[in-house]
């Protein structure tokens, strides 16, 4: 079975500054990783997704992810945020090879940028 | 192209009765998966339906179900509505392969609330 932590629930920060969202899981097979946005009222965007080859994985609106495996993390970050990333993230995992598109989300994080 | 689109956006039911939610999934795609967003639980996969069959089911009870039609389209169906079932249920299209990495595309989501 597969999980996904996500320890910060909601990260406040102030508008040009960085951030780094967190995200660690758990698997004893191999998995997909991927990082979804969710603005209010309305459904999940693909960020960025982790497959295979570099471990530093660049998506879209300025925000990249590194695949660290001997930690199990797969965190987000972005150097300049902006008023209008604030949203709710969500890191999730699909299994490998698994013959299923079954996605298995964090907690999700809470982004609030502040001016 | 046309995104996924979910039919009806909100809907107001009362304990006891039944409720059918559709999805329409991008043109092309064949995988349709279902997932139930509560504040408490968080995103919680329901089921995936790839050319009309079911292929991966999650913990949900038996008033929980689905179909997927020879066109793709997609329902949910839930009998006996329970003030826990209030949600937002999110539908996510995929072109279907069976090793996982493919990318999902979400609708907007149903508002279910019941009273």
């Amino acid at each position: 079975a597969q999980s996904v932590t996500q320890l910060d629930s909601q990260v406040p920060v102030f508008e040009e500054a960085p951030v780094e969202l967190r995200c660690n899981y758990s698997s004893s097979v191999s998995v997909y990783l991927f990082w979804y946005v969710q603005y209010p009222n309305q459904g999940l965007q693909l960020l960025l997704k982790y497959l295979s080859g570099s471990t530093l994985v660049k998506g879209i609106n300025g925000f990249e992810a590194e695949f660290n495996k001997s930690q199990t993390s797969f965190h987000l970050r972005k150097p300049s945020v902006h008023i209008s990333d604030t949203a709710e993230y969500f890191c999730a995992v699909t299994r490998r090879g698994g013959a299923t598109n079954k996605l298995i989300f964090g907690t999700g994080t809470l982004l609030a940028v502040q001016p | 192209k046309a995104g996924v689109t979910q039919t009806p956006r909100y809907l107001i039911k009362t304990r006891g009765q039944q409720v059918t939610l559709s999805c329409s999934p991008i043109s092309g795609h064949r995988s349709v998966s279902w997932y139930q967003q509560t504040p408490g639980q968080g995103l919680q996969f329901l089921f995936e339906y790839f050319s009309e069959t079911q292929r991966n089911k999650g913990n949900f009870p038996g008033r929980f179900s689905g179909r997927q039609f020879s066109n793709s389209r997609s329902e949910m169906n839930v009998s006996t509505l329970e003030l826990g079932d209030s949600a937002l249920y999110l539908c996510a299209s995929s072109l279907g392969g069976t090793s996982g990495d493919n990318e999902q595309f979400f609708g907007p989501g149903t508002r279910l609330t019941v009273l």
